[in-house]
């Protein structure tokens, strides 16, 4: 079981710089969710995926952001224009599909932060 | 919308004792509640879940109770460690697809 892997760890860029972040879920897991965290503050639920559909989109999901998980398997988050504000951690978790007892497990984050 | 307190927001306490952390929660329509840990820097560990027809889930020196009624849920460290250091996080979850909602968490350092 290699748990939920994101890529880069951190990520150092300009403002108005377009960013991409990859997550690879547990093998198995149906279930991606992304979530961004800012400093002293739980995280804030973003987007979440079933297989390849985008099921869900917070209204923090400007539309500057974009996420696709093309073959159901990994994902990417991408920001476009990168703005001062978007400097945040942001999480990937996975998980089984159905009923109330499938846990959610969290990869270590990419960390970004806009110069 | 879920809204999610967890009390206190920090703690420090000598090793050994024993600690109870406290998540109220606003729409106890949840089929469920996660508990997690995070230590700096990095992601979110998942500690327990317990499903909204259980009242108490353990593990090891973890015990989480789940009271939906009063929207209110508790988790017991026995036994503090100076490894139980770290921030916890309770996260009901909102709509069908169990999307999370998070507290500030409570932060939490055990002195040798």
């Amino acid at each position: 079981d290699t748990g939920v892997s994101q890529n880069p760890r951190h990520k150092i860029t300009k403002r108005g710089q377009n960013v991409t972040f990859r997550c690879d879920p547990i093998s198995e897991h149906n279930r991606l969710y992304w979530y961004r965290q800012t400093l002293g503050q739980g995280p804030e639920f973003l987007t979440y995926f079933q297989n390849e559909a985008q099921l869900e989109k917070s209204r923090l999901l400007s539309d500057r952001f974009s996420a696709e998980r093309p073959k159901g398997s990994f994902s990417t988050l991408e920001i476009q224009r990168t703005e001062q504000g978007d400097s945040a951690m942001y999480l990937c978790a996975s998980s089984l599909s159905g009923g109330g007892n499938q846990p959610q497990h969290f990869g270590d984050g990419t960390r970004l932060s806009i110069l | 919308k879920q809204e999610v307190t967890q009390i206190p927001a920090a703690l420090s306490v000598p090793e050994g004792e024993n600690l109870v952390l406290n998540c109220s929660f606003t729409d106890s329509a949840i089929y469920n509640l996660q508990w997690f840990r995070q230590d700096p820097g990095k992601g979110l560990t998942s500690l327990l879940l317990i499903q909204s027809s259980q009242r108490e889930q353990t593990s090891g020196r973890l015990n989480a109770s789940l009271d939906k009624s009063s929207g209110r849920s508790t988790l017991y460290i026995a036994a503090s460690q100076p490894g139980d250091s770290a921030t916890y996080l309770c996260a009901p979850p909102l709509g069908a697809g169990n999307m999370l909602t998070f507290g500030g968490g409570t932060r939490l350092m055990v002195k040798p």
